[in-house]
Formats: C-alpha cells, sequence, structure tokens
C-alpha cells in the first residue's frame, strides 16, 4: 500500500539558513511525488512534482527537491530561508485519481 | 483563470441549518474534489467528480451531499452537522487524461471555506 511519512512534525530554522525537510514515501512502482505549501487558513499551493526523468527538481520560490530512489525519499531544499517560507509543507504521493498527503511538517523561521 | 475560487470564507451555522458550499473554476478541468482539512492536519479526500459525474465517495456520512452542476461549478450541501464536523473545507480540481478515466495529477486548490459548527 501508498504511504507518505514526513518524521519532522515541526523544524525551525534562522532566517537566511539553509532547508531541508525531510519526506520518505512507500510505493511499488515509480510515484508521482509533490511537495505542498500552505499558509495558515489557505489552500495548498504547489511547489514542485516529480513524474521521471532528472531526479532534482525544480520549484517555484527557490525551492528543490531531490527523488532518491534508492531512499525512498523526495526531501525539500531551499538555500536560504526567508521570514514568508514559515508554513506547512506537505509532502503527496499521487496513484490512481488519489493523493496521499504526509502529516505536514510546520517551518517556523526565526529573525 | 488558473485559479479555484470558493465561497463563502467563512460560514457559521447550527446543527440544524442548511447551507452550502460553493467552488468554481475556469481552467477547464473535468475532475473537481472536495477535501476536510482539521486543523493540524493533512487533508482528507471526500468526494472526486468527473465530466459531472460523482466518480470517488470516501464513505462520507449523508449529510453532506455534493453536486457538480456543471463543468465549473461544484457544491457542497450540507445539513443537519455536528460539531466535530468544523473544520476548512477545500475545493481542488484538475484535468482528466485522455479516455477519461486517469486524472491528471496537478491539482490546483482553492483557498478554502472555514466551517463552524455550534
Amino acid at each position: 500500500a501508498q504511504s507518505v511519512t514526513q518524521p519532522d512534525i515541526h523544524i525551525t530554522v534562522s532566517e537566511g539558513a539553509s532547508l531541508e525537510l525531510r519526506c520518505n514515501y512507500s510505493y511499488g512502482a515509480t510515484p508521482y511525488l509533490f511537495w505542498y505549501v500552505q499558509s495558515p487558513g489557505q489552500g495548498l499551493q504547489l511547489l514542485l512534482k516529480y513524474f521521471s526523468g532528472d531526479t532534482l527538481v525544480q520549484g517555484i520560490k527557490g525551492f528543490e527537491a531531490e527523488f532518491k530512489r534508492s531512499q525512498s525519499s523526495f526531501n525539500l531544499r531551499k538555500p536560504s530561508v526567508h521570514w514568508s517560507d514559515a508554513a506547512e509543507y506537505f509532502c503527496t504521493l499521487y496513484n490512481f485519481n488519489k493523493f496521499y498527503f504526509g502529516s505536514g511538517t510546520k517551518l517556523n523561521v526565526k529573525p | 483563470d488558473t485559479e479555484v475560487t470558493q465561497t463563502p470564507k467563512h460560514l457559521v451555522m447550527g446543527m440544524t441549518n442548511k447551507k452550502s458550499l460553493k467552488c468554481e473554476q475556469h481552467m477547464g478541468h473535468r475532475a473537481m474534489y472536495w477535501y476536510k482539512q482539521k486543523a493540524k492536519k493533512p487533508p482528507e479526500l471526500m468526494f472526486v467528480y468527473s465530466y459531472e459525474k460523482l466518480s470517488i465517495n470516501e464513505s462520507v456520512p449523508s449529510r453532506f451531499s455534493p453536486e457538480c452542476p456543471n463543468s465549473s461549478l461544484l457544491n457542497l450541501h450540507l445539513h443537519a452537522l455536528q460539531p466535530e464536523d468544523s473544520a476548512l473545507y477545500l475545493c481542488a480540481s484538475s484535468q482528466v487524461l485522455p479516455k477519461g478515466r486517469t486524472f491528471k495529477a496537478e491539482q490546483c486548490f482553492g483557498p478554502g471555506t472555514r466551517l463552524t459548527v455550534t
């Protein structure tokens, strides 16, 4: 069965520091993977997606993610965090008309 | 137009009320979704419509009644709700791949309706 795990419930980083949010998935075939961001009380915004091909994908707002099949991971990274990046981040797997969301990682940014 | 709109933004209703949530998109997407999201939790899928027909119902209680009157509109009719139904209700849409059975994976989400049941 497919599933997504985000091991970190909360992460706090200083503004300007680098960021890595972890995501592990369970799926038998090549997955469709996404990272979404959600600001408080808002809908979800797509940051980036992986379907196939290049394992390093670039997204909006300076985010990137690397797909590692051997580790069943799809970690999200950003070299320099801005205060406006404080939000909830969801790693998501898509399979046949359904999304499987991780539990989310809440990012706090210290000034 | 590349967005999904939802009305109202906030809704407070009593347990005996009947209300509706509305969702609209003009991107030509033929799959539309309702999700429920409790605080500090990921969205949970409720319903999926494809070509205006109900495709997926995730065993949602009958006090929630979806409707898709046309390809741009999606409604969620609410009746006799419970306080535990208080949540953020998100609408999303996506394209449907050829042959009409598989939805394109990339979804566009609306901003949500914050529902409080008193």
